[in-house]
């Protein structure tokens, strides 16, 4: 079945400290990645995308993901976390699809920085 | 370029009644998706409209359609609301043509069904 799998439902790490967060996708063709930010009573904000060519994309604050083929993985990773950063992560694709444009997203990964 | 409007923020109706929410899209952008947002169930794809045609759907019951309108403003709407339908509705905007599938969203409505 196609699916979206975030493995890390709550993660800690200190101020400072790096992170990365997991995504591992099922789909026949490599679909089109996204990774989305979402802090308390927000909307989601777009922190980066991969749809083909060099396999690190750079993202927004300070955001980096790294698709791997081989995986099937597109994880998200940011040398050094901020107390900002404390918010819940998403991981979504688009299927390769001809007219769809709708995104599947995983469960999210929420992220708790400590002092 | 003003971001994604969702009117209004905050909801409470009763069950059995019905809801409408709204959408501006950013400038430019001709599709508009809507999804649900849940504790239980997370986030999940409604429908996608592109120059005020439905273009693709999600599963979920007649009770939730929408529209949208010439100027890429879109509507959706519950009937006969059950307390399930509490949630988080977040509207999504993008260009909608070619490979651009970008999505960008609004805060969102947050209805709550008593």
């Amino acid at each position: 079945a196609q699916s979206v799998t975030q493995p890390d439902i709550h993660i800690t790490v200190s101020e400072g400290a790096s992170l990365e967060l997991r995504c591992n996708y099922s789909y026949g063709a490599t679909p089109y990645l996204f990774w989305y930010v979402q802090s308390p009573g927000q909307g989601l904000q777009l922190l980066l995308k991969y749809f083909s060519g060099d396999t690190l994309v750079q993202g927004i604050k300070g955001f980096e993901a790294e698709f791997k083929r081989s995986q099937s993985s597109f994880n998200l990773r940011k040398p050094s976390v901020h107390w900002s950063d404390a918010a819940e992560y998403f991981c979504a694709v688009v299927p390769r699809v001809s007219g769809a444009n709708n995104l599947f997203f995983g469960t999210g990964t929420r992220l708790t920085v400590i002092p | 370029k003003a971001g994604v409007t969702q009117t209004p923020r905050y909801l409470i109706k009763t069950r059995g009644q019905q809801v409408t929410l709204s959408c501006s899209p950013i400038s430019g952008h001709r599709s508009v998706s809507w999804y649900q947002q849940t504790p239980g169930q997370g986030l999940q794809f409604l429908f996608e409209y592109f120059s005020e045609t439905q273009r693709n759907k999600g599963n979920f019951p007649g009770r939730f359609s929408g529209r949208q309108f010439s100027n890429s403003r879109s509507e959706m709407n519950v009937s006969t609301l059950e307390l399930g339908d509490s949630a988080l509705y977040l509207c999504a905007s993008s260009l909608g043509v070619g490979s651009s599938y970008e999505q960008y969203f609004g805060p969102g409505t947050r209805l709550t069904v008593t």
